[in-house]
């Protein structure tokens, strides 16, 4: 099982809007709606953001979406802040029963 | 609220075998709609999910291709933990080791604060 390809990193200012893409195939991203997103900041565990493609735990800004379309998903962060400077993964489930994540996002703030 | 506390050795030697345990609370390892998995990260490969191990009206596991033939997670009931086991270490596998909870469908809400495992002799 390859790991999904995501952008290796992803910059916007302040105040803008940034999108990060994750695309797999029609065996895992394209074949469910079982794609959650999670956020790293240096040292820590990661953080669920997003799950079932666009679904925010609860106490996860609203500044977060996300969507899908065919094999690639897609998280939006809204109104950048300067604490959005992380790296991000996503990750599918498979048609073989097993998860596999993204390669992984560095977002900056500029 | 989860929480689960990781335990076990930060060094193995080549060839021998990776062991480490996590404690549950909050949560019972026999959950029928909670499962158990184990994830790891290195610079080199970044989140890799090993494995899982989950109840529903019997114990099941699924394992990463890329460990499948080397990997086993086991489930304590009478402990409220549940373990990982991986054969034949190589450099390639030194990583911070997590466990974690969750599923497919509602994310990995939970994890554990991570274990840096370094295989050297």
């Amino acid at each position: 099982q390859s790991a999904l390809t995501q952008p290796a990193s992803v910059s916007g200012s302040p105040g803008q809007s940034i999108t990060i893409s994750c695309t797999g195939t029609s065996s895992d991203v394209g074949a469910y709606n079982y794609v959650s997103w999670y956020q790293q900041h240096p040292g820590k565990a990661p953080k669920l953001m997003m799950y079932d493609v666009s679904n925010r735990p609860s106490g996860v800004s609203n500044r977060f979406s996300g969507s899908k379309s065919g094999n690639t998903a897609s998280l939006t962060i809204s109104g950048l802040q300067a604490e959005d400077e992380a790296d991000y993964y996503c990750i599918s489930y498979t048609s073989s029963g097993t998860l596999v994540f993204g390669t992984g996002t560095k977002v900056t703030v500029l | 609220q989860v929480q689960l506390q990781q335990s076990g050795p930060g060094l193995v030697k080549p060839s021998q075998t990776l062991s480490l345990t996590c404690a549950i609370s909050g949560d019972s390892v026999s959950s029928n709609s909670a499962a158990w998995n184990w994830i790891r990260q290195s610079p080199s490969r970044g989140l890799e999910w090993l494995g899982r191990t989950y109840y529903r009206s019997k114990w099941y596991n699924d394992y990463a291709i890329s460990v499948k033939s080397r990997i086993t997670i086991n489930p304590d009931t009478s402990k409220n933990q549940f373990s990982l086991q991986l054969n034949s270490v190589t450099p390639e596998d030194t990583a911070v080791y997590y466990c974690a909870s969750g599923t497919a469908a509602a994310g990995i809400g939970y994890w554990g604060q991570g274990t840096l495992v370094t295989v050297s002799s």
